[in-house]
């Protein structure tokens, strides 16, 4: 079975600087998703971004980019510039690529609450 | 496109009654999800369907729970006897399994259960 840890459970970082969420996983799979998760105090959870294990260049989205270690298993997230709107949970969550019974439910990490410091 | 919708937001039972909760997913979504997410952990699979068909349950889900998507639009999960342990947030998801999708779980606000 596939594991995620999150081993920071809270991390702060100063409006407009750089903050970097860790993340390792366990898995037999050589293909597979990862994902970082947002949810806001009160709000839905949303997709931040998503690595395909398959592919070497790490995702970047605006502000949001990954390091994806396939050796070993880890799978960090860096917020350049951070904002005040960045605050909430983050959970690294995993999945198998292959779609078929049993393999597309998502396995998270237990997250990270980021706190924003104006 | 609406979002996913989820109803209660909140729902307070006294142990031992039962109690039920209601996804509305995505319309053009086929695969709904459920999952529960107790306080400082990360959310954990229970269950999904394809339309209208339940292909898979987690150990999690005991023979208390039951949950249906009629039709394979909205769903339902149904706790029968709740117990306290039962407290958590219940979120529900959905994606589109198609060509050229990509397959992203779509949350919706979530319910959280409070058993007293």
């Amino acid at each position: 079975a596939q594991t995620v840890t999150q081993s920071q459970p809270e991390m702060s970082v100063q409006e407009a600087e750089t903050v970097t969420l860790s993340c390792t996983y366990d898995t037999s799979e050589s293909d597979y998703y990862l994902f970082w998760y947002k949810q806001p105090p009160s709000r839905q959870m949303i997709l931040v971004i998503r690595q395909e294990a398959y592919k070497q260049q790490n995702a970047t989205e605006n502000r949001f980019s990954v390091n994806f270690q396939k050796a070993a298993k880890s799978f960090s997230l860096k917020i350049s510039d951070s904002q005040l709107g960045d605050a909430a949970m983050y959970f690294c969550a995993y999945r198998n690529t292959v779609l078929n019974f049993g393999n597309e439910k998502l396995t998270f990490g237990t997250g990270t609450r980021l706190t924003i410091i104006p | 496109d609406t979002g996913v919708s989820q109803d209660p937001r909140h729902k307070i039972t006294k142990r031992g009654q039962n109690v039920t909760f209601r996804c509305d997913p995505i319309s053009e979504h086929n695969r709904l999800y459920w999952y529960r997410q107790t306080l400082g952990q990360g959310p954990e699979f229970l269950t999904y369907f394809q339309n209208e068909a339940q292909l898979e349950k987690s150990r999690l889900l005991s023979d208390r729970f039951s949950a249906e998507r009629p039709k394979g639009s909205f769903s339902t999960l149904e706790i029968q006897r709740t117990e306290q342990g039962d407290s958590a947030m219940y979120l529900c998801a959905s994606s589109l399994i198609a060509e050229l999708s990509s397959y992203e779980q779509y949350f919706g606000p979530g319910t959280r259960l409070t058993v007293t």
